[in-house]
């Protein structure tokens, strides 16, 4: 079967760093796609990687490493508007997103 | 632009009733998708259509049916409700032909069946 990991719940300080971690095996792989989503709130496009390495983009980065089904999000001088979940979604050979449960990070002042 | 609307924002229904929720985008996205999202599992694709006019069945089809008249609007039914179709149903789109072929999601309608 098809499966992405990811921690449940994280807990960081403000102004520290994070990383979140995401493990995945799926039949084919056609991109890894990082999601946050705000309680109550739709998921929204943090990232995309497809080859291997580090994507940077602002405060936040992803990396990818295809042989090992490994990702990580990055995220740096943490906010409190960080607070969030953040969901690890692979595409897979039919071009479906697989999602994971996502991981729930709590900010604290 | 509005990207995705969805319509209604909440939901309760009594179990054995029909309903629709309503789905409209504005990107001129060829591709469109209903997820529902339960706590501690992640989105599962429900149906799906690559194209106006056709429709795919996804991971948790059963009891939700789907239409794709035109472009646009990518309504989802569920005949007869049942407690288990309680649930966050959340709208997406993508352009498929694009090389990162990146979901857009609407804000969701909480659906309750009591």
């Amino acid at each position: 079967g098809q499966n992405i990991d990811q921690p449940t719940e994280m807990t960081a300080t403000e102004g520290a760093i994070v990383q979140i971690n995401c493990t995945y095996q799926t039949s084919g792989f056609n991109g890894l796609f990082w999601y946050q989503q705000h309680a109550g709130e739709a998921p929204t496009f943090l990232s995309y990687n497809v080859l291997d390495g580090l994507e940077e983009k602002g405060r936040f980065s992803s990396f990818l490493s295809r042989s090992k089904g490994y990702s990580y999000l990055l995220l740096k001088e943490l906010q409190m508007k960080d607070s969030a979940s953040y969901l690890c979604a692979v595409m897979d050979s039919n071009y479906q997103l697989i999602w994971g449960a996502g991981t729930k990070l709590i900010i604290k002042p | 632009t509005a990207g995705i609307t969805q319509a209604p924002t909440s939901q309760i229904l009594a179990a054995g009733r029909s309903m629709t929720l309503r789905c409209t985008q504005d990107m001129r996205h060829n591709a469109m998708y209903w997820y529902r999202q339960d706590l501690g599992l992640g989105l599962r694709l429900i149906h799906y259509s690559n194209t106006a006019g056709t429709t795919g069945k996804g991971e948790v089809p059963d009891g939700y049916s789907v239409s794709r008249a035109n472009t646009d609007d990518f309504p989802l039914t569920l005949a007869s409700a049942v407690p288990s179709q309680t649930s966050v149903y959340f709208c997406a789109s993508s352009d498929s032909r694009a090389s990162t072929d990146t979901q857009y999601f609407g804000p969701g309608t909480r659906l309750t069946v009591l």
